[in-house]
């Protein structure tokens, strides 16, 4: 069956532009993640949604991050006024059941976002 | 605060070694430990191991948890250049479980 996708898988933006980065998650699956990556470093977590509710966006690094998931299937997370150091791969990853679950995470390929 | 240790950073060897990588970890609640090999971007899951399921096996890699020592290995024989990877161990925290990852270790296998 159909993995996680992402879209689009290389974005360049020049600093201050707004990005958007879209996450299609395995059909049905309840969880959805966002971690962000640098270079030399395992990902980290950003933001977490059970269905359409956004649970837990202690991870977000501020406030011009902004993600959504309006109707509990596609996500998409929102960069407003990019920064240099905002420069990393964004991994999707979801999951078939809701919190307080151990399951694996299943990932997408990432979209690397570069700032100019 | 949780954390997650991978040892080494990185690790040339040449096909056909054996290599045993490391993790160690400080979580408040554990429920799980997780290694994934990441290649070129996605983490695609190896194994997941438990209180209930300390050693799992899948062809040349195999896993062990170690609940005492708060550690796990994963180990890899008759490695190929096909093994060069990074290698993350992640740990499920906080209420949404989300996961905590190491750095990786990132392993080279040359001819």
């Amino acid at each position: 069956g159909a993995g996680v996708s992402q879209s689009p898988r290389y974005k360049v933006a020049k600093r201050g532009q707004d990005v958007a980065l879209r996450c299609d998650p395995i059909s049905g699956h309840v969880s959805l993640f966002w971690y962000q990556q640098a270079l030399g470093q395992g990902p980290e977590f950003l933001t977490y949604f059970q269905n359409e509710a956004q649970l837990d966006k202690s991870g977000l690094p501020s406030d011009r991050f902004f993600a959504e998931r309006p109707e509990g299937s596609v996500s998409t997370l929102k960069i407003q006024r990019t920064q240099q150091e905002d420069s990393a791969v964004y991994l999707c990853a979801s999951s078939p059941i809701g919190t307080a679950s151990s399951y694996e995470q299943y990932f997408g390929p990432g979209t690397r976002l570069t700032v100019t | 605060e949780d954390k997650v240790v991978q040892s080494p950073l990185s690790l040339v060897v040449h096909e056909g070694d054996t290599v045993t990588l490391n993790c160690s970890y400080e979580v408040t609640n554990f429920r799980s430990l997780l290694w994934y090999k990441q290649e070129k971007k996605a983490p695609t899951f190896l194994f997941m191991l438990t209180s209930s399921g300390i050693e799992k096996k899948s062809g040349r890699l195999s896993s062990i948890l170690d609940k005492k020592e708060l550690s796990s290995i994963l180990n890899i024989t008759a490695t190929q250049t096909g093994d060069s990877a990074i290698y993350l161990c992640a740990l499920p925290t906080g209420t949404a479980s989300k996961l905590t990852f190491g750095t990786g270790t990132r392993l080279q296998v040359t001819l």
